[in-house]
């Protein structure tokens, strides 16, 4: 069964602090693997898709690794307005059906 | 960029009623939907997958005659609780997938369900 694990399940930054989030998962056949940032009271946005172990996206101070087994989403000199929670998801069934991690809730400290 | 939208953004109802939410692809279509719901400080659980014109995939355990779902045109989708109760309350989540072939979902802001 694909599953997919994420660490910490909080994590409080300073500014300016860098940082890595943790996307462990198992999975069949790897069709991708998706960040998404969740602010409160709102639904996911999207971030990055990964299809290949090795591949690397970046988007600011955020930047996404992919290897066999898990994924990275690090974050360089963060500022409070990171401040979120992070998803990892895997694409179940062609890409449109996904399986979400727990998250990471990212509190970035003045 | 493709935008989703959903309406109500919160509801409080009493026990007992039904409520609808909405989710709507407002610039692109939307053959399929996908209802998620999300408890406090946990993640999104995947309800169903809405088909336009058919029946709702349903996962395992969710009621499909307490969720009733329809989605009766390429850019709507309609998510209605039934009899609800308070174990109910939650925040329901919809999104859809851009056919532009980046196989990206793109989500609602999500609707927050109080039942009383």
């Amino acid at each position: 069964e694909d599953q997919v694990t994420q660490s910490p399940e909080a994590l409080r930054l300073q500014e300016g602090e860098s940082s890595s989030l943790n996307c462990s998962y198992t999975v069949s056949g790897l069709r991708g693997l998706f960040w998404y940032r969740q602010d409160p009271g709102k639904g996911p946005e999207f971030l990055f898709t990964l299809y290949s172990a090795g591949e690397e996206k970046e988007k600011e101070r955020l930047k996404a690794t992919l290897t066999k087994k898990e994924s990275f989403l690090h974050i360089t000199a963060p500022k409070p307005e990171d401040s979120a929670t992070y998803l990892c998801a895997l694409p179940m069934s062609g890409y449109q059906k996904v399986t979400f991690g727990t998250g990471t809730k990212l509190q970035v400290i003045p | 960029g493709a935008v989703v939208s959903q309406h109500p953004s919160w509801v409080i109802c009493k026990s007992g009623t039904s409520v609808k939410i909405e989710c709507r692809s407002l610039d692109f279509q939307a053959t399929t939907m996908f209802w998620y719901r999300q408890f406090p400080k946990q993640s999104l659980m995947l309800m169903a997958t809405s088909n336009e014109g058919s029946k709702a995939t349903y996962e395992q355990g969710v009621e499909k005659d307490k969720f009733l779902i329809n989605h009766a045109s390429l850019t709507l989708s309609t998510l209605t609780v039934t009899s609800a109760h308070p174990e109910d309350s939650s925040f329901y989540i919809c999104s859809a997938e851009q056919v532009s072939g980046a196989n990206v979902l793109t989500f609602g802001a999500g609707s927050r369900l109080t039942v009383l």
